[in-house]
């Protein structure tokens, strides 16, 4: 059974610093994996899609990479901005199409 | 349209009574779900639609809960008898059969059971 894990649970920086969101999951056999953006109150924003044949996506400030083999995937964040400020979630779609989630980490960016 | 389009935004609904939520998937996406989202806490999976597939209802919480997709694309999530614990965000997402396309999430209804 598909198991999706994120870490830190919360995590808060100072303006401006890098950082890395932490995801594991522990079948290999994924087709991709998704990272979304939650704001409170709100639905999901997706940030980055990698196929499971990709080792990395970017977008912006926001590079996501992909170890397949080790069942690991790491979201990082340059220069932190307050509105950077949410819930990061990542999901894996497995066979048949399931999206499996972590239950998220909660990043809060202080001025 | 271009997104994933759910309907109502919020609904305040006395207990007892029974519900309809809507999902209007993205045109073309064979891929739907149903997720549940309580105040702080993590995504509970409510039921997935795959094309002409039966669904997956596994994660649907009890026989109150219902779903149907017409069409391969309009989905109702029914509530019948509603109870306080149901209040939450329930979230819809749709997404294409090639896995090289993402899920695209509604912006969710907010269900209040007062």
């Amino acid at each position: 059974k598909q198991e999706v894990t994120q870490i830190p649970a919360a995590l808060s920086v100072p303006e401006g610093e890098n950082l890395v969101l932490n995801c594991s999951f522990t079948d290999s056999a994924i087709y991709n994996l998704q990272w979304f953006r939650q704001d409170p109150g709100k639905g999901l924003t997706s940030l980055l899609l990698i196929q499971s044949s990709q080792r990395e996506q970017t977008s912006g400030r926001l590079n996501a990479s992909l170890d397949k083999s080790s069942g690991r995937s790491t979201l990082y964040i340059a220069a932190s901005q307050p509105g950077d400020s949410a819930t990061y979630l990542c999901a894996v779609r497995a066979e048949g199409g399931k999206l499996i989630f972590g239950q998220g980490t909660e990043l809060s960016v202080k001025p | 349209g271009a997104g994933v389009s759910q309907s109502p935004s919020n609904k305040v609904t006395e207990k007892g009574k029974d519900v309809e939520l809507r999902c209007d998937p993205i045109s073309g996406h064979t891929a739907l779900y149903w997720y549940r989202q309580s105040l702080g806490q993590g995504l509970e999976f409510l039921i997935y639609f795959q094309g002409n597939s039966a669904p997956d209802k596994s994660g649907l919480p009890s026989d109150r809960f219902s779903a149907e997709r017409t069409g391969g694309s309009v989905s109702t999530l029914t509530i019948q008898r509603t109870q306080q614990e149901d209040s939450a965000v329930y979230l819809c997402a749709s997404g294409a059969s090639q896995t090289g396309v993402g899920y695209t999430f509604g912006s969710g209804t907010r269900l209040t059971v007062v």
